[in-house]
Protein backbone atom coordinates (compact mmCIF):
# COMPACT_ATOMS: atom_id res chain seq x y z
CA UNK A 1 0.00 0.00 0.00
CA UNK A 2 1.76 3.47 -0.91
CA UNK A 3 1.78 5.70 1.96
CA UNK A 4 2.85 9.08 2.35
CA UNK A 5 3.57 10.53 6.41
CA UNK A 6 3.88 13.77 6.72
CA UNK A 7 5.62 15.63 9.41
CA UNK A 8 3.55 17.32 11.90
CA UNK A 9 2.49 20.33 11.90
CA UNK A 10 4.42 23.49 13.60
CA UNK A 11 4.14 27.40 14.08
CA UNK A 12 7.34 29.52 13.59
CA UNK A 13 8.10 32.75 13.60
CA UNK A 14 7.99 35.10 10.44
CA UNK A 15 11.94 35.48 9.17
CA UNK A 16 12.05 32.04 10.44
CA UNK A 17 13.08 28.58 9.07
CA UNK A 18 11.33 24.99 8.92
CA UNK A 19 12.06 21.89 7.10
CA UNK A 20 8.79 19.75 6.14
CA UNK A 21 9.42 15.99 5.83
CA UNK A 22 7.64 13.13 3.81
CA UNK A 23 8.09 9.69 4.36
CA UNK A 24 7.50 6.85 1.55
CA UNK A 25 6.79 3.48 1.22
CA UNK A 26 5.02 0.70 -0.77
CA UNK A 27 6.37 1.83 -3.91
CA UNK A 28 10.01 1.70 -5.31
CA UNK A 29 10.36 6.08 -4.06
CA UNK A 30 13.71 6.40 -6.34
CA UNK A 31 11.35 5.92 -9.34
CA UNK A 32 8.90 8.82 -9.43
CA UNK A 33 8.88 12.45 -8.93
CA UNK A 34 7.93 14.20 -5.89
CA UNK A 35 5.99 17.25 -5.62
CA UNK A 36 4.95 19.60 -2.53
CA UNK A 37 1.83 21.97 -2.84
CA UNK A 38 -0.08 23.78 -0.38
CA UNK A 39 -2.93 25.02 0.59
CA UNK A 40 -3.96 28.07 2.68
CA UNK A 41 -6.34 28.24 5.45
CA UNK A 42 -9.78 28.39 3.37
CA UNK A 43 -8.70 28.87 -0.26
CA UNK A 44 -7.33 27.21 -3.10
CA UNK A 45 -4.69 24.81 -3.96
CA UNK A 46 -1.03 26.14 -4.87
CA UNK A 47 1.72 24.11 -6.44
CA UNK A 48 4.77 24.56 -4.82
CA UNK A 49 7.95 22.60 -6.46
CA UNK A 50 8.69 19.57 -7.60
CA UNK A 51 11.89 17.10 -7.80
CA UNK A 52 12.63 14.60 -9.86
CA UNK A 53 12.90 10.57 -9.12
CA UNK A 54 16.96 11.03 -9.00
CA UNK A 55 17.00 14.36 -7.66
CA UNK A 56 18.41 16.32 -10.72
CA UNK A 57 15.78 18.46 -11.50
CA UNK A 58 14.15 20.83 -9.54
CA UNK A 59 11.21 23.56 -10.28
CA UNK A 60 9.67 25.77 -8.31
CA UNK A 61 6.70 28.24 -7.96
CA UNK A 62 7.69 32.06 -8.05
CA UNK A 63 6.20 32.72 -4.65
CA UNK A 64 9.03 30.26 -3.42
CA UNK A 65 11.65 30.47 -5.11
CA UNK A 66 15.11 31.42 -3.48
CA UNK A 67 13.43 30.60 0.07
CA UNK A 68 12.15 27.41 -0.12
CA UNK A 69 14.66 24.39 -1.74
CA UNK A 70 13.25 20.85 -2.27
CA UNK A 71 15.14 17.36 -1.75
CA UNK A 72 14.89 14.01 -1.17
CA UNK A 73 16.94 10.84 -0.22
CA UNK A 74 16.03 8.17 -1.99
CA UNK A 75 18.60 5.59 0.84
CA UNK A 76 16.02 6.87 3.29
CA UNK A 77 12.65 7.17 1.20
CA UNK A 78 12.07 10.77 2.42
CA UNK A 79 11.22 13.90 0.90
CA UNK A 80 11.99 17.51 2.36
CA UNK A 81 11.09 21.17 2.04
CA UNK A 82 13.40 23.38 3.40
CA UNK A 83 11.84 26.44 4.42
CA UNK A 84 13.76 30.20 4.84
CA UNK A 85 12.61 33.56 5.32
CA UNK A 86 9.04 32.62 6.63
CA UNK A 87 6.34 35.19 5.57
CA UNK A 88 2.71 34.94 6.71
CA UNK A 89 1.22 34.10 3.62
CA UNK A 90 3.20 30.99 3.53
CA UNK A 91 0.75 29.48 6.26
CA UNK A 92 -0.81 26.83 4.90
CA UNK A 93 -1.24 23.18 4.55
CA UNK A 94 1.47 21.40 2.74
CA UNK A 95 0.97 18.39 0.96
CA UNK A 96 3.47 16.17 -0.39
CA UNK A 97 2.29 14.04 -3.73
CA UNK A 98 3.44 11.70 -5.75
CA UNK A 99 3.63 11.79 -9.83
CA UNK A 100 1.58 9.45 -11.04
CA UNK A 101 4.15 7.38 -14.02
CA UNK A 102 7.96 6.15 -13.25
CA UNK A 103 10.74 8.46 -14.43
CA UNK A 104 8.77 11.24 -16.01
CA UNK A 105 9.42 15.00 -14.74
CA UNK A 106 6.05 16.73 -15.63
CA UNK A 107 3.60 16.73 -17.47
CA UNK A 108 1.54 13.90 -15.08
CA UNK A 109 -0.53 13.84 -12.43
CA UNK A 110 -0.51 13.38 -9.03
CA UNK A 111 -2.13 10.13 -7.53
CA UNK A 112 -0.90 9.89 -4.06
CA UNK A 113 -1.08 12.57 -1.18
CA UNK A 114 0.25 12.66 2.41
CA UNK A 115 -2.06 13.97 5.01
CA UNK A 116 -0.75 17.08 4.81
CA UNK A 117 1.56 19.61 7.68
CA UNK A 118 0.07 22.63 8.42
CA UNK A 119 2.23 25.43 8.89
CA UNK A 120 1.85 28.24 10.73
CA UNK A 121 3.81 32.10 10.12
CA UNK A 122 2.80 34.16 13.57
CA UNK A 123 4.64 36.25 15.82
CA UNK B 1 -0.11 29.39 -17.12
CA UNK B 2 -3.50 30.44 -15.54
CA UNK B 3 -6.05 27.81 -14.87
CA UNK B 4 -9.45 29.60 -14.88
CA UNK B 5 -12.50 27.77 -13.56
CA UNK B 6 -16.15 28.21 -13.97
CA UNK B 7 -18.40 28.32 -12.31
CA UNK B 8 -16.99 28.81 -8.74
CA UNK B 9 -19.44 27.43 -6.93
CA UNK B 10 -22.42 24.59 -7.98
CA UNK B 11 -25.52 24.00 -6.29
CA UNK B 12 -27.21 20.71 -7.82
CA UNK B 13 -29.18 17.63 -6.68
CA UNK B 14 -28.52 13.77 -6.15
CA UNK B 15 -29.15 12.48 -9.96
CA UNK B 16 -28.44 15.69 -11.93
CA UNK B 17 -25.67 16.08 -14.50
CA UNK B 18 -23.24 18.55 -14.05
CA UNK B 19 -20.26 20.47 -16.06
CA UNK B 20 -17.69 22.56 -15.02
CA UNK B 21 -15.05 24.20 -17.08
CA UNK B 22 -11.60 25.06 -16.93
CA UNK B 23 -9.77 27.31 -19.54
CA UNK B 24 -6.09 27.68 -19.84
CA UNK B 25 -4.48 30.92 -20.60
CA UNK B 26 -2.62 29.06 -23.20
CA UNK B 27 -2.46 25.94 -25.08
CA UNK B 28 -1.58 22.94 -22.66
CA UNK B 29 -2.58 20.50 -25.18
CA UNK B 30 -3.99 17.50 -22.65
CA UNK B 31 -1.84 18.00 -19.50
CA UNK B 32 -5.08 18.59 -18.04
CA UNK B 33 -6.26 16.40 -14.15
CA UNK B 34 -9.09 16.68 -11.97
CA UNK B 35 -9.13 16.58 -8.64
CA UNK B 36 -11.89 16.07 -6.12
CA UNK B 37 -11.38 17.44 -2.48
CA UNK B 38 -13.51 17.15 0.57
CA UNK B 39 -13.13 18.97 3.93
CA UNK B 40 -10.71 18.01 6.11
CA UNK B 41 -9.11 15.36 3.19
CA UNK B 42 -6.00 15.42 0.76
CA UNK B 43 -7.57 15.73 -2.90
CA UNK B 44 -8.47 12.49 -5.29
CA UNK B 45 -7.59 12.68 -8.40
CA UNK B 46 -10.25 11.97 -10.85
CA UNK B 47 -9.52 12.47 -14.26
CA UNK B 48 -6.17 12.38 -15.60
CA UNK B 49 -4.89 13.86 -19.53
CA UNK B 50 -7.77 15.24 -19.91
CA UNK B 51 -10.14 12.03 -20.48
CA UNK B 52 -8.96 9.54 -18.58
CA UNK B 53 -10.43 7.74 -15.75
CA UNK B 54 -8.95 7.13 -12.58
CA UNK B 55 -8.67 3.73 -11.71
CA UNK B 56 -11.29 2.83 -9.29
CA UNK B 57 -13.21 6.31 -9.54
CA UNK B 58 -16.62 5.93 -10.81
CA UNK B 59 -17.33 5.87 -14.21
CA UNK B 60 -19.91 8.68 -14.01
CA UNK B 61 -17.49 10.91 -14.04
CA UNK B 62 -16.28 11.71 -17.49
CA UNK B 63 -13.77 14.64 -19.07
CA UNK B 64 -12.85 16.12 -22.31
CA UNK B 65 -11.06 18.82 -24.33
CA UNK B 66 -7.62 19.80 -24.94
CA UNK B 67 -5.75 22.32 -26.22
CA UNK B 68 -7.45 25.79 -24.11
CA UNK B 69 -10.96 24.42 -23.30
CA UNK B 70 -11.54 21.59 -20.80
CA UNK B 71 -14.82 20.39 -19.11
CA UNK B 72 -15.53 17.74 -16.42
CA UNK B 73 -19.06 15.75 -16.21
CA UNK B 74 -20.60 14.17 -13.26
CA UNK B 75 -23.63 12.43 -14.53
CA UNK B 76 -26.13 11.53 -12.16
CA UNK B 77 -25.03 12.91 -8.83
CA UNK B 78 -24.33 10.80 -6.17
CA UNK B 79 -24.38 12.23 -2.35
CA UNK B 80 -20.55 11.07 -2.08
CA UNK B 81 -19.51 13.51 -5.15
CA UNK B 82 -20.47 16.91 -3.18
CA UNK B 83 -16.86 18.24 -2.73
CA UNK B 84 -14.98 21.04 -4.48
CA UNK B 85 -12.87 20.35 -7.62
CA UNK B 86 -9.93 21.22 -9.03
CA UNK B 87 -8.35 21.39 -12.71
CA UNK B 88 -4.61 21.42 -12.84
CA UNK B 89 -2.16 22.09 -15.76
CA UNK B 90 0.93 20.08 -15.49
CA UNK B 91 1.96 21.15 -19.34
CA UNK B 92 4.06 23.77 -17.72
CA UNK B 93 6.82 22.43 -15.66
CA UNK B 94 5.47 25.22 -13.26
CA UNK B 95 1.88 23.13 -12.33
CA UNK B 96 -0.46 25.33 -11.76
CA UNK B 97 -4.65 24.60 -9.86
CA UNK B 98 -7.36 26.63 -11.07
CA UNK B 99 -9.67 28.26 -8.33
CA UNK B 100 -11.68 25.38 -7.57
CA UNK B 101 -15.59 24.85 -8.27
CA UNK B 102 -17.43 24.36 -4.96
CA UNK B 103 -20.09 21.53 -5.90
CA UNK B 104 -23.05 21.72 -2.87
CA UNK B 105 -26.52 20.36 -2.60
CA UNK B 106 -29.88 22.30 -3.57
Amino acid sequence: EVQLVQSGGVVVQPGGSLRLSCAASGFTFDDYTMHWVRQAPGKGLEWVSLISWDGDTVYSADSVKGRFTVSRDNSKNFLYLEMNSLRAEDTALYYCAKDGEMVRVNQGYFDYWGQGTLVTVSS
Amino acid sequence: IQMTQSPSSLSASVGDRVTITCRASQSINSHLNWYQQKPGTAPKVVIYAASNLQSGVPSRFSGSGSGTDFTLTIRSLQPEDFATYYCQQTYSTRNSFGQGTKLEIK
